[in-house]
């Protein structure tokens, strides 16, 4: 069965320092998300990406994080300078059309700034 | 605005008893609705999902969960539980708009770890 896959598992960074989550989402999908879980929280929705555009972005998406597909494969999560609260485990999604279809959850990257 | 509430934070059944998990959602509009499982150190997997046919929905691992629209409910059940339910579940929902092109962002519940006893 396809997968969305995501890379590294586990990150460990420094406060102030750039990283980059990577994702690669099933091959026919359109729409892809990113989402976290801060430990002992709920999911939360960050981004919708479609047609190569954001398309929706929560409050926590600020101007820290940025998105990207450069290459039609992969879709990548950017988090421009980490702070202590931006530990938490990220999830990537994709879907392939109608929100019926359901979604596909990578196994996610655990970041933990230090 | 959507919103989903799971009633109970931890729930505790011993093995081939039955599981209940609860859901209540918040939609202005018709919602897609989704049962995901998460075992430790993995990510989310779909155990099902009610997207407007019939009401009751059967999934993997012999789960199934009602939609029932009078109660704003998608409570997840489960006759016998088995020592590998034991994870983290989530209650999840999205708009179905009238066209079905919602960009359809999730909105998850705040997850129900379940424990099965032996």
């Amino acid at each position: 069965e396809p997968e969305v896959t995501q890379t590294p598992s586990h990150q460990v960074t420094q406060m102030g320092q750039e990283v980059i989550l990577r994702c690669v989402p099933i091959s026919n999908h359109l729409y892809f998300y990113w989402y976290r879980q801060i430990l002992g929280q709920k999911v939360e929705f960050l981004v919708s990406f479609y047609n190569n555009e954001i398309s929706e972005k929560s409050e926590i998406f600020d101007d820290q994080f940025s998105v990207e597909r450069p290459d039609g494969s992969n879709f990548t999560l950017k988090i421009r300078s980490t702070k202590l609260e931006d530990s938490a485990m990220y999830f990537c999604a994709s879907r392939l059309g109608r929100a019926n279809y359901g979604y596909t959850f990578g196994s996610g990257t655990r970041l933990t700034v230090v | 605005a959507q919103s989903v509430t799971q009633l109970g934070s931890h729930v505790s059944v011993s093995e081939g008893a039955l599981v209940l998990l609860r859901c209540n959602y918040s939609s202005s509009v018709p919602p897609y609705l989704f049962w995901y499982v998460q075992y430790p150190n993995q990510g989310l997997q779909l155990l099902l999902k009610y997207t407007s046919a019939a009401t009751l929905v059967k999934g993997i691992n012999g789960f199934e969960a009602e939609f029932k629209k009078s109660e704003t409910s998608f409570h997840l059940t489960k006759p016998s539980a088995h020592m590998s339910d034991a994870a983290e579940y989530f209650c999840a929902v999205t708009e179905a708009n009238a066209g079905g092109t919602s960009y359809g962002k999730l909105t998850f519940g705040q997850g129900t770890i379940l424990t099965v006893h032996p």
